[in-house]
């Protein structure tokens, strides 16, 4: 099976911008998460959707959004983008979601910078 | 709130020596429990997992980890340092019903 795929790689934007980044989970997986990662906050969940549904919400700005698509392919988007925005962007999948215990396999991310 | 720690934010082996990383939680009911390992630029890849049937689990690249629960603590360890083994690892926690709790990671580098 083919591992879950993000889109782009790499990404630079300037402040005010804003940025959508995708997502797509392993075949047949249900659950898309999304995390933030920084040197100085480590991994933070930002939110997660099984089923086209928004399941669980970390605690970020609103600025920050998401859909999941039928096919469960997930997009972030990050409006009015901030220099603290720049981080690695990391998606995990799973079949029916972390809450449960399972596995989260993990893309390799987008490394998102802020000028 | 669930919280997870990792003793150590930088740990040192030589090639060949034990390797041992530590990840305490916080709770009173034993969560889901897992360790990741992140290379560079490289997303995380799931080394091993608890689900409570056995309290030592194996994982792949010949790590492992033992569940205690009257030490909340979930320690992952290696017999023998490889220098393929740098990188940095994660220790996470999964409560029932809600998302994956990270620890601030262990950078591990392995001297020659």
């Amino acid at each position: 099976k083919a591992g879950v795929t993000q889109t782009p790689r790499y990404l630079i934007k300037t402040r005010g911008q804003q940025v959508t980044l995708s997502c797509s989970p392993i075949s047949g997986h249900r659950s898309v998460s999304w995390y933030q990662q920084t040197p100085g906050q480590g991994l933070q969940f930002l939110f997660e959707y099984f089923s086209e549904t928004q399941r669980n919400k970390g605690n970020f700005p609103g600025r920050f959004s998401g859909r999941q698509f039928s096919n469960s392919r997930s997009e972030m988007n990050v409006s009015t983008l901030e220099l603290g925005d720049s981080a690695l962007y990391l998606c995990a999948s799973s079949l029916n979601g972390a809450g449960e215990g399972e596995t989260q396999y993990f893309g390799p991310g987008t490394r998102l910078l802020v000028l | 709130a669930q919280s997870v720690t990792q003793l150590g934010s930088h740990v040192s082996v030589s090639e060949g020596a034990l390797v041992l990383l530590r990840c305490n939680y916080s709770s009173s009911v034993p969560p889901y429990l897992f360790w990741y390992v992140q290379y560079p630029n490289q997303g995380l890849q799931l080394l091993l997992k608890y689900t409570s049937a056995a309290t030592l689990v194996k994982g792949i690249n010949g790590f492992e980890a033992e569940f205690k629960k009257s030490e909340t603590s979930f320690h992952l360890t290696k017999p023998s340092a490889h220098m393929s083994d740098a990188a940095e690892y994660f220790c996470a926690v999964s409560p029932m019903g809600q998302n994956f709790v990270f620890g601030p990671g262990t950078r591990l580098s392995v001297l020659p």
